[in-house]
């Protein structure tokens, strides 16, 4: 059964930094690219960051420069490296697995972590 | 960047009805249209890929269709685990943006 699942959302001052983990199982995961998704409450989704097999990674304008996805294949883990943080990122963030043969849609995602910037 | 667009925002309606919601893209994006539904709490699931294909699992009462701008969404027979939030996304081009939604409730 394929599975992902988030860790490391939580409470941070403007300007501060949060490492988001995603631990995935139940397929190789070395063999997909994988992506962020983010959601406002109440809001609707977003897309945040890349990452194909090779290592090659994609931001929007919005995280350029700020965020930095990675993966570690030898532990089946995704990250994203989220610095200079702002109200706005206030969000959840999934992890989502690319579905085979398109780059820009999600199979399975996982349940959400929870990033809020506020002093 | 390709902007989605979706109608209705809401809609209400009872277990059994036929169930259509449409989505527009800012420019032609061929058949890259996925549809995803999404409860309270929880993460989307992908329902529709390419415009018309149903992911593995999902119940044939959901069909999708259209190409170039103009989709939709079909729910032959609305049940009751059926009402939820639905998204269109566009995978033409990165970002691949997502439209703000139809919320789906009962009448």
């Amino acid at each position: 059964e394929v599975q992902l699942v988030e860790s490391g959302g939580g409470l941070v001052q403007p300007g501060g930094s949060l490492r988001l983990s995603c631990a995935a199982s139940g397929f190789t995961f070395s063999s997909y690219d994988m992506h962020w998704v983010r959601q406002a409450t109440g809001k609707g989704l977003e897309w945040v960051s890349a990452i194909g097999t090779a290592g090659d990674t994609y931001y929007p304008g919005s995280v350029k420069g700020r965020f930095t996805i990675s993966r570690e294949n030898a532990k089946n883990s995704l990250y994203l490296q989220m610095n200079s943080l702002r109200a706005g990122d206030t969000a959840v963030y999934y992890c989502a697995r690319v579905h085979a043969g398109s780059w820009l849609s999600y199979d399975y995602w996982g349940q959400g972590t929870l990033v809020t910037v506020s002093s | 960047d390709i902007q989605m667009t979706q109608s209705p925002s809401s809609l209400s309606a009872s277990v059994g009805d036929r169930v259509t919601i449409t989505c527009r893209a800012s420019q032609s994006i061929s058949s890259y249209l996925n549809w995803y539904q999404q409860k309270p709490g929880k993460a989307p699931k992908l329902l529709i890929y390419a415009a018309s294909s149903l992911q593995s699992g999902v119940p044939s009462r959901f069909s999708g269709s259209g190409s170039g701008t103009d989709f939709t969404l079909t729910i032959s027979s609305l049940q009751p685990e059926d009402f939820a939030t639905y998204y269109c996304q566009q995978s033409y081009s990165t970002p691949g943006t997502f439209g703000p939604g139809t919320k789906v409730d009962i009448k």
